[in-house]
């Protein structure tokens, strides 16, 4: 079973420039998260979308930060203008529908500097 | 609202030495509990889940964590730490989103 995808891995911007990432979840996942670990902390949820539906963007900072899930699959993460801030690993994970909590699948994350 | 707490950001043991890394949380309801790893440059990999079944779950790699209500605890433990132990710990606590804890660096010593 293929694992949840992310690309870029690594990505170096000057702040105010613009950034997007992609992530492709596991088949068959219809919860997709994203979250954001700063350097020593835990990882922070951005957004949790339902199918191509947001459930929870109550932490995205929607000023600077979107996100979308146009068919359901597939989904990007942009952030327009970056701040020097926003230097973090940003993760996504895919999970299986339902009710209760359920297990998150990981991918490796892509890491952006901001300078 | 729910939260962890985990005492210690970094824990070094000796090979072969007991690994026990604290987690407390804080949670209105029964609360989901999960212990991830992270290696360098990789995303986060589940060790193990309690959903309010047997209080005292296994997971993988040997690793092994208690629930106790009265402590308000999840500590993550393994009889013998292995040099391959050596990552990033996190205690989370969900019922509809997910909140991890600050992690534990594990250090193991030859």
């Amino acid at each position: 079973e293929a694992g949840v995808a992310q690309s870029p891995r690594y990505k170096i911007i000057e702040k105010r420039q613009s950034v997007a990432f992609w992530c492709n979840p596991i088949s068959g996942h219809a919860t997709l998260y994203w979250y954001q670990q700063i350097l020593g902390q835990g990882p922070k949820l951005l957004i949790q979308f339902q199918n191509n539906g947001v459930v929870d963007d109550s932490q995205l900072p929607k000023d600077r930060f979107s996100a979308e899930r146009l068919k359901g699959v597939d989904s990007t993460l942009k952030i327009q203008p970056a701040k020097l801030e926003d230097s973090a690993v940003y993760l996504c994970a895919s999970s299986i529908s339902g009710t209760g909590p359920k297990e998150q699948y990981f991918g490796p994350g892509t890491r952006l500097t901001v300078t | 609202a729910q939260s962890v707490t985990q005492l210690g950001s970094h824990v070094s043991v000796s090979e072969g030495a007991l690994v026990l890394l604290r987690c407390n949380y804080s949670s209105s309801v029964p609360p989901y509990l999960f212990w991830y790893v992270q290696y360098p440059n990789q995303g986060l990999q589940l060790l193990l889940k309690y959903t309010s079944a047997a209080t005292l779950v296994k997971g993988i790699n040997g690793f092994e964590a208690e629930f106790k209500k009265s402590e308000t605890s999840f500590h993550l433990t393994k009889p013998s730490a292995h040099m391959s132990d050596a990552a990033e710990y996190f205690c989370a606590v969900s019922d509809n989103d997910m909140r991890f804890g600050a992690g534990t660096r594990l250090t193991v010593k030859p």
